[in-house]
């Protein structure tokens, strides 16, 4: 999946701590997706943002789950105070407009919570 | 709402059997529709796309063509190969700011 850059790949926190997973969207994209994956399950949409602005968050818990896409750098899905039902493959997405287009997919970051 | 159904996997097939998978869809609206393929431990890659009614998506020897009358999206391959065991989803897409849909996935086995 060339363009998207997910990292970490893999993230392993303990129970009670902070996840931060990162994404820089393909080159001349300026709209990013946030995914959750459950093991042997679909996709599941957790929030939309174009830079610095959040579009659409409905499927975002209200707590603990917050996302920004600031001016410069990447977007960052932060996780405060993980439990185990966090862990899951979480995966980001990018597309240059909302006019109908693909969306370009990251490899995902792998989240384990012990 | 809108929303996506897929049939329900797994479907495991033999090297070179036909395959099909269906998608059907419902929308407010005139959406895009999507076929994405994941391959283990990887990130959903695009595998075809039909942008209006009777537009056929090809790619690698799949094929899907955008049944308005049925709201379908049906996948096709007539011989698959082991390489193509994969995750399958089915998606679609409207304009101006809509996030997509995406269908559960249908997971495909393709047997020596």
């Amino acid at each position: 999946n060339a363009g998207v850059m997910q990292n970490p790949r893999h993230l392993v926190r303990r129970r009670g701590q902070e996840a931060r997973l990162r994404c820089s969207p393909m080159k001349g994209h300026s709209h990013v997706y946030w995914y959750r994956q459950l093991p042997e399950e679909g996709l599941k949409f957790m929030v939309y943002l174009q830079k610095e602005n959040i579009i659409d968050e409905s499927g975002m818990p209200k707590e603990r789950f917050s996302a920004e896409f600031p001016k410069e750098g990447p977007s960052i899905l932060r996780i405060q105070q993980v439990v185990r039902g966090d862990s899951a493959a979480y995966f980001c997405a990018s597309s240059p407009d909302n006019s109908n287009q693909p969306q370009h997919f990251g490899d995902g970051t792998r989240l384990s919570i012990l | 709402g809108n929303s996506v159904t897929q049939m329900e996997g797994p479907v495991t097939l033999s090297e070179e059997a036909f395959l099909t998978i269906n998608c059907t869809y419902t929308a407010t609206g005139y959406p895009s529709l999507f076929w994405y393929v994941q391959y283990p431990g990887e990130g959903l890659q695009l595998l075809l796309k039909a942008t209006k009614a009777d537009d056929k998506g090809s790619n690698k020897g799949f094929e899907a063509t955008y049944r308005k009358e049925t709201t379908s999206f049906h996948l096709e391959k007539g011989s698959v190969q082991v390489s193509d065991s994969a995750v399958y989803f089915c998606a679609l897409s409207l304009p101006y700011g809509q996030n997509f849909v995406f269908g559960p996935g249908t997971r495909l086995s393709v047997l020596p």
